[in-house]
């Protein structure tokens, strides 16, 4: 079965610190992954898309790893700012035409 | 501009109703979704369509049937509504996922409460 698993579930840090977040899949073969924020109503909003071909991306203060033989995807964040406080779910393409999500990280940035 | 918009934003309806949520792409997108994010905050696909056509259906019961007039709408009609249907409905678009890297665009959601 193909799942797609995030933890911590929740993650507090003081302002300025660096972070790390964790995504883990149990199916190697995949075709990419993406990084999502969802802020509190609001809809998803993708931050960072990684081809199974590429081993990071990065994007401002964001920056994603893949790791396919692992199982794993980190998406680094430097020195982190309130704003940066919403959850963050991982997505992946197993190849059958939709996205599989994990449960998400709840951030919260302390001031 | 709103590159995915869905209506309404919130739904409260009593159970045993039946209801629609309408989506809208302005992207150009061929392929549109329905997701659903239960209380946990999980989110799991419903459906996916392509170009009007339906590609994915995530063994949804009977009473929820998506309709596509056109490539860039995607409603979900929701018949006899059940206390469990309780959830956010996330419409999303992107072009055909398939092999290749393709960034989802998503609605900002339909909080649907059956009472």
């Amino acid at each position: 079965k193909q799942e797609v698993t995030q933890i911590p579930a929740a993650l507090s840090v003081p302002e300025g610190e660096n972070l790390v977040l964790n995504c883990s899949f149990t199916d190697s073969a995949i075709y990419n992954l993406q990084w999502f924020r969802q802020d509190p109503g609001k809809g998803l909003t993708s931050l960072l898309l990684i081809q199974s071909s590429q081993r990071e991306q990065t994007s401002g203060r964001l920056n994603a790893s893949l790791d396919k033989s692992s199982g794993r995807s980190t998406l680094y964040i430097a020195a982190s700012q309130p704003g940066d406080s919403a959850t963050y779910l991982c997505a992946v393409n197993f190849g059958n035409e939709k996205l599989t999500f994990g449960t998400g990280t709840r951030l919260t940035i302390i001031p | 501009d709103t590159a995915v918009s869905q209506t309404p934003k919130y739904l409260v309806t009593q159970m045993g109703n039946d209801k629609s949520i309408k989506c809208e792409q302005n992207l150009g997108h061929d392929t549109m979704y329905w997701y659903k994010q239960d209380s946990k905050k999980f989110l799991k696909i419903m459906f996916s369509y392509n170009n009007k056509e339906l590609i994915i259906n995530e063994t949804v019961p009977n009473r929820f049937s998506p309709k596509s007039p056109d490539k860039a709408h995607l409603n979900l009609h929701i018949n006899s509504l059940e206390l469990g249907d309780s959830a956010v409905y996330f419409c999303a678009s992107s072009r055909p996922l398939g092999g290749s890297g393709e960034k989802l665009f998503f609605g900002s959601g339909t909080q649907l409460s059956v009472l």
